[in-house]
């Protein structure tokens, strides 16, 4: 298995621009997370998907954040219009309720920075 | 809420030598998971040690191993014989059982030197 993929891995853009991140989970998994890494909030939750539908987005910033998931094999975050304080490394992580520990597979993350 | 500390920012170790690093959390459940995640430059979380709360005894993945204490609510990681490819970010995270989303609460991190 290839693991999570994520794209792209990095992606520069002026503020205002919208920014689409893709990620694509393993196979059979059906949560599917994403995470936003900053150096002042550290890793935190943005929302999550079971089944394609999401469960909880509390951890969403603001309205300008959005995340879909058409399908089991693909989820998109996306942003519009972006700022700079969006700048971050969003991770995708999959799993399933039956794996030992609950384990979350990662991403490689992508490095966004808006300038 | 469940909340994940870690006072360390960073730490120091000579190569070959032994440092544990700190993680305290917060919660009201019984059981959980706990993980110590590595991130080296690359940005890739990867799972280093995990715990069962309910089992009483140490994980332990070769020269990586913790100590658990559910009563005080800690959950150290300890790396023995420190190699230069150990230097990275290591996070602590917590993960309920009763959760059934799987969220992953991490802490702040702790950013770990091997000097040669």
């Amino acid at each position: 298995d290839a693991g999570v993929i994520q794209s792209p891995r990095h992606e520069v853009t002026e503020m205002g621009q919208e920014v689409t991140l893709r990620c694509k989970p393993i196979s059979g998994h059906d949560y599917l997370f994403w995470y936003r890494q900053t150096m002042m909030r550290g890793l935190e939750l943005l929302i999550y998907f079971n089944n394609n539908v999401p469960i909880d987005d509390s951890g969403m910033p603001e309205d300008r954040f959005s995340a879909k998931m058409p399908n089991a094999s693909f989820s998109t975050l996306k942003i519009q219009p972006s700022e700079p304080r969006d700048s971050a490394v969003y991770f995708c992580a999959s799993s399933f309720l039956g794996l030992a520990y609950n384990e979350q597979f990662f991403g490689p993350g992508t490095r966004l920075t808006v300038l | 809420a469940q909340t994940v500390t870690q006072s360390q920012p960073e730490m120091s170790v000579q190569e070959a030598e032994t440092v544990t690093l700190s993680c305290t959390y917060d919660t009201s459940e019984s059981d959980y998971y706990l993980f110590w995640y590595k991130q080296p430059p690359s940005r890739q979380m990867i799972l280093v040690i995990r715990q069962e709360a309910y089992k009483q005894q140490n994980a332990t993945e070769n020269r990586f191993s913790v100590n658990f204490q559910k009563a005080a609510k800690s959950f150290s990681l300890k790396i023995s014989d420190s190699q230069l490819g150990d230097a990275a970010m290591y996070f602590c995270a917590y993960t309920g059982l009763n959760n059934a989303g799987n969220m992953l609460t991490f802490g702040g991190g702790t950013r770990l030197m091997v000097k040669p």
